[in-house]
């Protein structure tokens, strides 16, 4: 069955430097979303993508963060001056379809920490 | 707003039932269910649809009560895989950009 690929699956990083974090989505879908869930808490919806451009974005997507399809294949999210509150899991999800009555299927996350 | 689910733990013996609750303040269009085992990826398992629709997953079903807003997880004769983290996540009448707001999420443990 298709997945959702990230990686890397954990990155250790020095506050205040860039980090990008790379997803491969499902080779049909079309729209792309990146989670975050900072550790025991739930899951928060960080920006959805979709032909190139952000559709939407939450409050935590603030100008730190941004993200580009480079290619074909891959979805990625950087983190730009990364401070210790960036430390969380990323989800990076893909779906067939943009309404929200669209399944959508998560990669097994990057875990990022900033020291 | 952030959808309310109840209860926030349940631990349960094998075959046992249990049910899962989900409550948004604002209108619904859709809500999705996930289970998230300790380290790994939220697995999707269904989606219910404004309209009171019902599904089912095996022996786990749901409910979408539009007039409550509400979105309830039905968990039957319960194994032991069972065991983890639900969430319920919600998308908005007005969503057209597939954002879903999760809730905090319900632990359940299944014991043997």
């Amino acid at each position: 069955e298709p997945e959702v690929t990230q990686t890397p699956s954990h990155q250790v990083t020095q506050m205040g430097q860039e980090v990008i974090l790379r997803c491969v989505p499902i080779s049909n879908h079309l729209y792309f979303y990146w989670y975050r869930q900072i550790l025991g808490q739930k899951v928060e919806f960080l920006v959805s993508f979709y032909n190139n451009e952000i559709s939407e974005k939450s409050e935590i997507f603030d100008d730190q963060f941004s993200v580009e399809r480079p290619d074909g294949s891959n979805f990625t999210l950087k983190i730009r001056s990364t401070k210790l509150e960036d430390s969380a899991m990323y989800f990076c999800a893909s779906s067939r379809g943009q309404n929200s009555n669209q399944p959508q299927h998560f990669g097994d996350g990057t875990r990022l920490s900033i020291l | 707003q952030q959808p309310v689910q109840s209860p926030q733990a349940v631990i349960l013996r094998e075959g046992e039932d249990a049910v899962i609750n989900c409550s948004s303040s604002k209108a619904l269009y859709s809500v999705h269910w996930y289970r998230q085992k300790h380290g790994e990826a939220p697995v999707f398992l269904m989606i219910l649809l404004k309209g009171g629709e019902q599904k089912g997953h095996e022996k786990i079903s749901a409910s979408f009560n539009e007039k409550k807003q509400q979105s309830s997880l039905y968990l039957t004769a319960s194994q032991l895989s069972y065991s983890g983290t639900y969430f319920c996540g919600t998308g908005g009448l007005r969503s057209n950009t597939g954002k879903l707001i999760f809730g905090q999420g319900t632990t359940l443990q299944v014991k043997p």
